[in-house]
């Protein structure tokens, strides 16, 4: 069945380093790909998505990366701050059928002051 | 700006209990989800519904039910609440169909923390 999952369980960077979380996934029709931001008590929040027919796509200090060729999802944070520190994970949905949705295990991330 | 709200925060229910979370999205969404997060598991369905009165089993739907009644809110049911249901439950919703853009994401509320003892 599909899967997504995370190389790294934990991530500890020194505050305003660049952060980079991956994520790999095994369905190929996957189209729609998101990250998301959970702090410690509260639900998960949005960050960035995107869909298969691009690369790369910027937000505010934060890029996401996809290689559809290995099925690999990065998500990287510029000049990380204290504030960056939670669980991230990453989701993707089928572009056919958005009444499914899988979900990444999460990466913790640690931003050392 | 988008909006799932999760009436209760905290709860703590005794074993038998029947218990009700109630979510309301605010975005017109056709599809709602029920969501529990355990530690080291990650997100598990429940159940989920793609309109009023329509419901399916996710991957653990056992020992849950769901109503949906209205578009905006989408309830879980414990009919008799147990100690391994002790959990944070997420409510979740999202558009079925293309929209665009980021319109296809799926958003969360804040959890509801539910203890049973």
């Amino acid at each position: 069945g599909e899967s997504v999952g995370l190389h790294l369980p934990t991530l500890s960077v020194q505050e305003g380093d660049n952060s980079i979380i991956n994520c790999a996934y095994s369905n190929s029709a996957s189209d729609y790909f998101i990250w998301y931001k959970q702090e410690s008590g509260k639900g998960p929040q949005f960050i960035i998505d995107i869909r298969s027919n691009m690369d790369k796509r910027q937000g505010q200090r934060v890029t996401v990366l996809l290689n559809k060729t290995v099925k690999h999802l990065s998500l990287q944070i510029a000049a990380t701050q204290p504030g960056d520190s939670a669980v991230y994970f990453c989701a993707e949905t089928p572009m056919d059928n958005f009444n499914k949705f899988y979900f990444g295990s999460g990466t913790k991330l640690n931003v050392k002051p | 700006d988008v909006k799932v709200t999760q009436s209760s925060r905290y709860l703590v229910k005794r074993t038998g209990e029947k218990v009700f979370l109630e979510c309301v999205q605010d975005m017109d969404h056709e599809n709602m989800f029920w969501y529990r997060q355990d530690p080291g598991l990650g997100l598990r369905l429940i159940y989920f519904s793609y309109d009023v009165k329509m419901k399916e089993k996710g991957d653990i739907p056992e020992g849950y039910s769901v109503s949906r009644e209205k578009k905006e809110r989408f309830s879980l049911i414990l009919e008799s609440a147990s100690t391994n249901q002790t959990s944070m439950y997420l409510c979740a919703s999202s558009f079925t169909s293309f929209r665009g853009g980021s319109g296809n994401t799926i958003y969360f509320g804040e959890g509801s923390w539910l203890t049973v003892v």
